[in-house]
């Protein structure tokens, strides 16, 4: 079974641009779930999705944001990109209707680079 | 505001030796706790939760809600233990902690 796939690996943006990163949850996989990873910041939830549906939320600028579609895969878009959004973008799946409260599987991560 | 702190930035143990990472957490009410790891080069993944009692590779995490920390134990380290560790606390945020780096050496 394939697990879950993130495309594109790595990614170089100029500031004030805007960006889309996808991701492939394992078959069978509804919930998915985004997170940013930082030198500074560390570890950062974005959000999770579950049938389509936003179900919670991280503390992040409304220019970050998500959609799931029908098959699951998932998408993430960060409009007017800034320098301090350089960061590595992990998505995780979970069979049940939570990645944050089950066992969520992660992706390798979208390495986004703001110049 | 939900905090998590890992003292320990980094942790070095020799081989065989005990371990324990340190998690402590502020949150008043009652968060499902996971501890998350990453091997170098590999995906992050669950490592364990609470609730579940759940443990891969031997390690185990003990919550004292009294002092509110969840600190993960292994009673002999492996050098394959080598790994970044999180801490996740999870409330009405999702909040990991800043992470702590276990090297063990030979």
């Amino acid at each position: 079974k394939a697990g879950v796939t993130q495309t594109p690996r790595y990614l170089i943006k100029t500031r004030g641009q805007q960006v889309t990163l996808s991701c492939s949850p394992i078959s069978g996989h509804r919930s998915v779930s985004w997170y940013q990873q930082t030198p500074g910041q560390g570890l950062q939830f974005l959000f999770e999705y579950f049938s389509e549906t936003q179900r919670n939320k991280g503390n992040f600028p409304g220019r970050f944001s998500g959609r799931q579609f029908s098959n699951s895969r998932s998408e993430m878009n960060v409009s007017t990109l800034e320098l301090g959004d350089s960061a590595l973008y992990l998505c995780a799946s979970s069979l049940g209707d939570s990645t944050l409260h089950g066992k969520a599987f992660f992706g390798q991560g979208t390495r986004l680079t703001v110049v | 505001a939900q905090r998590v702190t890992q003292p320990e930035k980094l942790l070095s143990v020799f081989k065989g030796a005990p371990v324990e990472l340190k998690c402590n957490y502020s949150y008043s009410g009652s968060p499902e706790l996971f501890w998350y790891v990453q091997y170098s080069r590999q995906r992050l993944q669950l490592l364990l939760r609470h609730i579940s009692r759940e443990s891969i590779k031997g390690f185990t995490a003990d919550l004292n809600k009294g002092e509110t920390s969840f600190h993960l134990k292994k009673p002999f380290a492996q050098e394959e233990d080598s790994a970044m560790y999180y801490c996740a606390p999870w409330g009405q945020n999702f909040v990991f902690g800043p992470g702590t780096r276990l090297s063990v050496l030979p």
